[in-house]
């Protein structure tokens, strides 16, 4: 059985840019959810999918996007990045939308 | 809202010690509870959980969390640490009904030294 998988490891940008992140979810789970990570800090909750529709939200701006596909594979957007976005963004998968959430390697996201 | 609070950013420990992380929650529904580890540079691992029945619960690697309801309190255990248990460890709380959005603590950085 996968376990939950991220790409990329690592990834650089600039300020302004825009930046897709991906996330394939263990085999049998319907449900993502998305997690910002700032150094030195708890995972912060950004947005969770169950069956390819957005189902919670955390307190992140619409800059912050994403999307979950038939497969339910998701990704995460986002548009004009600020250096503040540096954090490692994890996803988690479960198999329904209240279960135990399991967690990927997780993106290192750097801004300059 | 719900909130969660680990006392202890930082707990040094010689290996063979007991260790005890300590995790306070807030919330005015009933939660589940969870603790995780994360390895440098790597993502989380769920260590144990707590959904209902027994207030006690075990990992297979020897750790243990014991759910206090009146004390607001989920402190997870292990008499006997070993060098590789050196981690951070996240304590976190979700609400019982609808979507699972999981509340973390800041984590406690755990050292065990030899």
């Amino acid at each position: 059985e996968t376990g939950v998988t991220q790409s990329p490891t690592h990834l650089i940008k600039t300020r302004g840019q825009q930046v897709t992140l991906r996330c394939s979810s263990q085999s049998g789970h319907n449900t993502v959810s998305w997690y910002q990570q700032a150094l030195g800090q708890g995972p912060q909750f950004i947005f969770q999918y169950y069956r390819e529709e957005e189902n919670g939200r955390g307190n992140f701006p619409p800059r912050f996007s994403g999307l979950q596909f038939p497969n339910y594979s998701s990704e995460l957007n986002v548009n004009a990045l600020e250096l503040d976005d540096s954090a490692l963004y994890l996803c988690a998968s479960s198999l329904q939308q209240a279960d135990t959430q399991y967690f990927g390697p997780g993106t290192r996201l750097t801004v300059l | 809202a719900q909130s969660v609070t680990q006392l202890d950013s930082q707990v040094p420990v010689f290996e063979e010690a007991p260790v005890e992380l300590r995790c306070n929650y807030s919330s005015s529904v009933s939660v589940y509870l969870f603790w995780y580890v994360q390895y440098p540079n790597q993502g989380l691992q769920l260590l144990l959980k707590y959904l209902s029945g027994s207030t006690l619960v075990e990992s297979i690697n020897g750790f243990e969390a014991e759910f206090n309801k009146s004390q607001t309190s989920f402190h997870l255990r292990k008499p006997s640490v070993h060098i590789s248990d050196t981690a951070e460890y996240f304590c976190a709380v979700s609400d019982t009904g609808g979507y699972n959005k999981l509340i973390f603590g800041a984590g406690t950085r755990l050292a065990v030294h030899p």
